[in-house]
Order: C-alpha cells, then sequence, then structure tokens
C-alpha cells in the first residue's frame, strides 16, 4: 500500500467502550499527527510526534490517548468518551515538522460516540 | 495566534466558469501554505504547495498565488468542472506554532 492508512474506516462506540484507531504511513516520513474535524469546525490539531517523540499536546482530554511506536505508526486509543467527541479523525505525515513540510492525509476514521 | 479565514463558506457555479477561492491569515510569518481538497466524508488530497519564498504555484487547471504582507492566499479554478465540486482548505504552516492552522473552508458545487 501507499501513502498515509487508517483503520477503520467507520466506528461505533459507546461511552465505556475502549478502542484504538491505527494510522500508518509508507512515505518515509518522520513526523506524524492526529487531527480531530468536527461538523462545521475546522480541523484540530491533536497531537504531533517527530521521529517517535511527542512534540505537541494541544491541551486534548486524557481520555484520548496517542502512542506512536515508530514513525510509520500511529494509535489513538480512544476511552470513556463523550458524545462530542464523535467527529472525522484524520492521520497526516510529513518528511519533518521543521519548517512544516508537505502534510499527507489518510482517509479517516469516522467515529461515532452513543 | 494563527487565525484563518476562508471566504466565501459556499459557491455554488456553473460548468465552466473560471473561480477563485479566498484566504486569509493574521500571522504573516510563515512558512508555507497548502491547498487541499476534502470530499465529502474522505480524507484531504494536497492540491498546491507554496513556499513563503514564492508568489504562487499552478498544477494543471489550478493556480495558487500567496502575497504574505497582506496574508492573503487565492486558488483559482480555470474551467471548472463538475468533479471539482468539494470542499476547498487553505491551510497555513509554521509561525510560532510550527504547526498548520486550517480554516473552515470553501465548499464548492460545480452544477452541470
Amino acid at each position: 500500500e501507499t501513502g498515509v492508512t487508517q483503520t477503520p474506516r467507520h466506528l461505533v462506540m459507546g461511552m465505556t467502550n475502549k478502542k484504538s484507531l491505527k494510522c500508518e504511513q509508507h512515505l518515509g516520513h518522520n513526523a506524524m499527527y492526529w487531527y480531530k474535524q468536527s461538523a462545521k469546525k475546522p480541523l484540530e490539531l491533536m497531537f504531533v510526534y517527530n521521529f517517535k517523540e511527542q512534540t505537541e499536546n494541544n491541551s486534548v482530554p486524557s481520555r484520548f490517548s496517542p502512542e506512536c511506536p515508530n514513525s510509520s505508526h500511529l494509535f489513538l486509543h480512544l476511552h470513556t468518551l463523550q458524545p462530542e467527541d464523535s467527529a472525522l479523525y484524520l492521520c497526516a505525515s510529513s518528511q519533518e515538522i521543521i519548517g512544516v513540510y508537505e502534510q499527507y492525509f489518510g482517509p479517516g476514521t469516522r467515529l461515532t460516540v452513543t | 495566534k494563527q487565525e484563518v479565514t476562508q471566504i466565501p463558506a459556499a459557491l455554488s457555479v456553473p460548468e465552466g466558469e473560471n473561480l477563485v477561492l479566498n484566504c486569509s491569515f493574521t500571522d504573516s510569518a510563515i512558512y508555507n501554505l497548502q491547498w487541499f481538497r476534502q470530499d465529502p466524508g474522505k480524507g484531504l488530497t494536497s492540491l498546491l504547495l507554496i513556499q513563503s519564498s514564492q508568489r504562487e504555484q499552478t498544477s494543471g487547471r489550478l493556480n495558487a498565488s500567496l502575497d504574505k504582507s497582506s496574508g492573503r492566499s487565492t486558488l483559482y479554478i480555470a474551467a471548472s468542472q463538475p468533479g471539482d465540486s468539494a470542499t476547498y482548505l487553505c491551510a497555513v504552516g509554521g509561525g510560532s506554532a510550527r504547526q498548520l492552522t486550517f480554516g473552515s473552508g470553501t465548499q464548492l458545487t460545480v452544477l452541470p
């Protein structure tokens, strides 16, 4: 596969569930990102990883827990979510973050919290 | 804090028209500016990337310009087609945050 892939593409979960979103990039990039896209709102950056180290956490609630085991994989662990967390979660990657290189996005995971 | 505004929020045009989408940003200390396309329920596709030292970039029927001093960028689409219907997002990279800051997008509909 090429580019940035995300699984699952759709997820429905209850507020007490625990689930994980997965992102994989096949571009040889060193930086990876999680974004949240809610209806009628601009994309919100959640987390940034550069060379597997977290460099940004934009005041994201602790019920979202990222994990980056290597430069090609990024996870977002979810637990005790709220209905307002329903959104499209997008993963992206870039060569590095210094200078803000062009970002490439995955297709997203559509999350619905019931 | 960088703020990005896109006008108009929605635009409907007949097929064949040339059109311009606008993007403005508040902090001119940027590294680059990207234009993306997003189809409903899908991820983002990068259209054009303009580095801060450049004035414009072209790809096919698309031309993007950048005026850092005035904090503006435009995306020009020539001879629009129904397949161009999508939401177009402008994102500014860099500044103090060294991140991409997105606008809310312009939803374009090209009528056959």
